[in-house]
């Protein structure tokens, strides 16, 4: 079965500076997806960034992007002049794309505060 | 991508009782998730609710606590049964586009607290 792990439970960044949100997973598998979803207190969940395992760049949101280290399973997400609206939990997720059990599997999420 | 709604957006309820909770998407889609989020906590899955099928419950939960239903494509309901203070949480419906197996999209959720 595969993990996620997001071992940092909280982080704090000052508004405009950069921050780095970090993510290991576990799977013997070669094709899958992986998240990066953010929950503000409004409790919506919001897709920040997906990564397809077989493409080596990197993907990029605007501010939002991730270094995906496929043979270290490691997939960070850097927020770049960071906002007060990026305050919220971010959750790493993965699933396989293939196969009849598949589920998306979370990791325990981390809570980025953005200070003023 | 999809805009899904849910019903109510919270509510408090007695012990003993049972709450629906409905989620709706603005396009057809054919698998829909019912996760549950206690406080603090990260998302757990509850089921699976396929159209024309009967749910699929991961471990832990039972149709009889959480009976689904998927009438069409762009609707499902959960219902949380015989409540306990135990069972307040936040409960999410998502919707996959592609079959499952790629990016799924989140209802805003479902405040549940239970006295």
């Amino acid at each position: 079965a595969q993990t996620v792990t997001q071992s940092q439970p909280e982080m704090s960044v000052q508004e405009a500076e950069t921050v780095t949100l970090s993510c290991t997973y576990d799977t013997s598998e070669n094709n899958y997806y992986l998240f990066w979803y953010k929950q503000p207190p409004s409790r919506q969940m919001i897709l920040v960034i997906r990564q397809e395992a077989y493409k080596q760049q990197n993907a990029t949101e605007n501010r939002f992007s991730v270094n995906f280290q496929k043979a270290a399973k490691s997939f960070s997400l850097k927020i770049s002049d960071s906002q007060l609206g990026d305050t919220a939990m971010y959750f790493c997720a993965f699933i396989f794309r293939t196969g009849a059990n598949s589920k998306l599997t979370f990791g325990k999420g981390i809570t980025l505060s953005v200070r003023p | 991508s999809a805009v899904i709604s849910q019903k109510p957006s919270r509510d408090i309820c007695q012990r003993g009782t049972s709450l629906t909770i409905q989620c709706q998407v603005d396009s057809q889609v054919t698998m829909m998730f019912w996760y549950r989020q206690q406080p603090g906590q990260s998302l757990t899955l509850i089921a699976t609710a396929n159209q024309g099928s009967e749910a699929t419950y991961e471990s832990g939960f039972v149709i009889d606590k959480f009976p689904i239903s998927r009438p069409n494509l762009t609707f499902s309901t959960l219902t949380v049964s015989n409540m306990s203070p135990e069972d307040s949480s936040i409960y999410l419906c998502s919707v996959s586009i592609a079959g499952g197996l790629d990016t799924q999209y989140f209802g805003p959720g479902t405040r549940l607290t239970v006295l």
